[in-house]
């Protein structure tokens, strides 16, 4: 499994837009590039994936270095419901997760 | 479409003693796994079952096992229980092809006295 760096914890007021940073250096070239966020009390929620192109949903965007290397979760603008922890997990599998300790995002009002 | 759905919510069991919790997947999902999240060790993948066969496990000794049925819903068991098995188990359903997104249910808080 390829080994992630995430920052431990990041803030952000409400309404601002938030990037968190994922290192992947040892990403294979099957892995896709999958975050979930984990609110407090709930089961991990899926957030976006992506391979190699920037990727959007209506939750976040999703941008890869050319390198695949690393990416950076792009929340537009944070509101106090995305206080929660994100995981960046290289992924190919088939339900096979591997969580990191990922990062705490604070959402000050 | 109604979403995952693992119960007990709580459960408070002594060492010794053997547990058994249930997840119901999302309607046409066929794919359920199972992972247990700690505050020391994180979340870890336990298993996953696919159309009633254990597709995949995880690094968890035998007193771990699990179980699906017909109608993809699933069981998972410990056994001869002991206090590091305390933690939180999350049950998560997918259709089951590779790379697609898992769907977690709020888990069963399991705490062994």
């Amino acid at each position: 499994d390829a080994k992630t760096t995430q920052p431990n914890s990041m803030e952000s007021n409400e309404e601002e837009p938030v990037h968190l940073p994922c290192n992947h250096s040892t990403i294979s070239g099957t892995d896709y590039i999958h975050w979930y966020r984990q609110l407090p009390s709930q089961g991990p929620e899926y957030v976006i994936h992506g391979l190699t192109s920037n990727v959007n949903n209506r939750m976040a965007s999703l941008a890869i270095a050319e390198d695949r290397k690393s990416s950076t979760l792009i929340l537009h603008r944070a509101t106090l419901r995305d206080a929660a922890v994100y995981y960046c997990i290289p992924y190919s599998g088939y339900s096979t997760l591997t969580f990191g300790k990922g990062t705490m995002l604070l959402v000050s009002p | 479409k109604a979403g995952v759905t693992q119960t007990p919510r709580y459960l408070i069991k002594t060492r010794g003693q053997q547990v058994t919790l249930s997840c119901s997947p999302i309607s046409g999902h066929r794919s359920v796994s199972w992972y247990q999240q700690t505050p020391g060790q994180g979340l870890q993948f336990l298993f996953e079952y696919f159309s009633e066969t254990q597709r995949n496990k995880g690094n968890f000794p035998g007193r771990f096992s699990g179980r699906q049925f017909s109608n993809s819903r699933s069981e998972m068991n410990v056994s001869t229980l002991e206090l590091g098995d305390s933690a939180l188990y999350l049950c998560a359903s997918s259709a089951g092809v590779a790379n697609e997104k898992l769907f977690f249910g709020s888990g069963t808080q399991l705490s062994v006295l």
